[in-house]
């Protein structure tokens, strides 16, 4: 399977930890987006990358969270100090440049 | 900055029944637009996008066409079937950044 993959699938944190995502993205693809999608709602603009330069991030975007492309591939997204309003899918996707965006299956978390 | 506004859902249709769901945008510039799907546990899919003023974009029997004027890009299928039930997003894309989507509507589609 080439497309975007995402790991852990779910995970369940208790508050105040720390918990971190991966996504790998469709090989070629040099443009990596991450979203977030709350119950009943549209995915939500965080940040993306292009390669490993990190161009730009919402301003849902706290300070908790930190995201990385170290080599302009897989992605790594750190949420610090986890709180339950944090409780979300994380949704990763990738395009080669503005190209169509290609999605991962998420990340499901859950703060108690 | 950009936004979208989707018709709320849920919208129930009966098997065959004629689909429209509206999406109307605001964004800078001319943006491509996209209709993405969301199939219970499944990732979002795209469905179909139009790339400019009067294109239609079509797939699996969808059909939408980009109309500037109105700045809208209403989804329609002539008959729809279970399997389409799905939570379906409108989403344009002036192509500085990522994607703006609605908020969702939730087609379910009874036999």
């Amino acid at each position: 399977d080439t497309g975007v993959s995402q790991n852990p699938r779910h995970k369940i944190t208790k508050r105040g930890q720390n918990v971190t995502f991966r996504c790998d993205p469709i090989s070629e693809h040099n443009r990596l987006y991450w979203y977030r999608q709350t119950l009943g709602q549209g995915p939500e603009f965080l940040t993306y990358f292009q390669n490993e330069a990190q161009l730009e991030k919402s301003r849902l975007l706290s300070d908790r969270f930190s995201a990385e492309r170290p080599k302009g591939s897989f992605s790594t997204l750190e949420i610090q100090r986890t709180e339950q309003g944090d409780s979300a899918m994380y949704l990763c996707a990738s395009s080669l440049n503005v190209d169509e965006q290609f999605f991962g299956p998420g990340t499901r978390l859950t703060v108690l | 900055g950009d936004s979208v506004t989707q018709m709320e859902g849920p919208v129930t249709l009966s098997e065959e029944a004629f689909l429209t769901i509206n999406c109307t945008y605001t964004a800078t510039g001319y943006p491509s637009l996209f209709w993405y799907v969301q199939y219970p546990g499944e990732g979002l899919q795209l469905l179909l996008k139009a790339t400019k003023a009067d294109d239609k974009g079509s797939n699996k029997g969808f059909e939408a066409t980009y109309r500037k004027e109105t700045t809208s890009f209403h989804l329609e299928k002539g008959s729809v079937q279970v399997s389409d039930s799905a939570v379906y997003f409108c989403a344009p894309d002036t192509g500085r950044r990522a994607l703006t989507f609605g908020s969702g509507t939730r087609l379910q589609v009874q036999p």
